[in-house]
C-alpha cells in the first residue's frame, strides 16, 4: 500500500464520542485526502491537504475536521460521531494526478 | 456528485473471457483513470488516459475514451481468476489547489475458475 498507513484499521464507538483517524506516509508526497465509502455511493472526498496546515474541503465535509501539523500525518476528527458516519475511510495520497490508498479504517458508530 | 457511472454494476464472466467496463461523465475532464479494488483493501491505481488520447494499452487492459460522447472503456483479456475485483473509474480535474478525483460507484467483477 505505497508507503501509507492507517489507524486504526478497526473502531467500534458509540454515538456522540469523538474520534480521530491517523494516516500516515513515507512517500513525502504533497497531497493527502480522506474519502468514505459506502454501499451504493462509491468512494466521496471528505476533505483533503495541499500542503502543512492546508486544507480543503470535499464532498462530504459536514460533521468532520482535519489538521495537517506535519507532511507525513493527515488526521480526521468526527468531534461528535453519528451513525450515519459509520463508514470505511480510506486515506490517499498524491504527487500528481494518481492517488495511491491506504488500506482503510472500519468505523461502527453504534 | 457522482462524476462518473459505470456500467454494469457487476459482471460475471469465466476464466479465459474477456471482460469490459464502461464510464460514463458528465463535464469536461483533464484526464481518467481505472482503479482496482480487491475485497476488504484499498483500491489500486490501473491506468490513466488523458483528453487528447483515445486509447491506452497495458498488459491485458485497454483503456478507450471517448471525450464527445463522455465515456470510457475498460477491457480486461484473458481474465484470470485473480481479477476479481471491483473497478472504479475517476475523472480527474484540477481545482481548488489539488487535483480532484471523483469516484464512480464501481463495476463488481467476478472471474469463475
Amino acid at each position: 500500500d505505497a508507503g501509507i498507513t492507517q489507524s486504526p484499521r478497526h473502531k467500534v464507538t458509540e454515538t456522540g464520542t469523538p474520534v480521530t483517524l491517523r494516516c500516515h506516509q513515507t512517500e513525502n508526497h504533497r497531497y493527502m485526502y480522506w474519502y468514505r465509502q459506502d454501499p451504493g455511493h462509491g468512494l466521496r472526498l471528505i476533505h483533503y491537504s495541499y500542503g502543512v496546515k492546508d486544507t480543503d474541503k470535499g464532498e462530504v465535509s459536514d460533521g468532520y475536521s482535519v489538521s495537517r501539523s506535519k507532511t507525513e500525518d493527515f488526521l480526521l476528527t468526527l468531534e461528535s460521531a453519528t451513525s450515519s458516519q459509520t463508514s470505511v475511510y480510506f486515506c490517499a495520497i498524491g504527487g500528481g494526478e494518481t492517488q495511491y490508498f491506504g488500506p482503510g479504517t472500519r468505523l461502527l458508530v453504534l | 456528485s457522482q462524476q462518473g457511472e459505470e456500467d454494469p454494476q457487476a459482471l460475471s464472466i469465466q476464466e479465459g473471457e474477456n471482460a469490459t467496463m464502461n464510464c460514463s461523465y458528465k463535464t469536461s475532464i483533464n484526464n481518467l483513470q481505472w482503479y482496482r479494488q480487491n475485497s476488504g483493501r484499498g483500491l489500486v491505481h490501473l491506468i490513466l488516459i488523458r483528453s487528447n488520447e483515445r486509447e491506452k494499452h497495458s498488459g491485458r487492459l485497454r483503456v478507450t475514451l471517448d471525450t464527445s460522447k463522455k465515456s470510457s472503456s475498460l477491457l480486461i483479456t484473458a481474465s484470470r481468476a485473480a481479477d476479481t475485483a471491483s473497478y472504479f473509474c475517476a475523472t480527474v480535474n484540477w481545482g481548488a489547489g489539488s487535483y480532484q478525483l471523483t469516484f464512480g460507484k464501481g463495476t463488481k467483477l467476478s472471474v469463475i475458475p
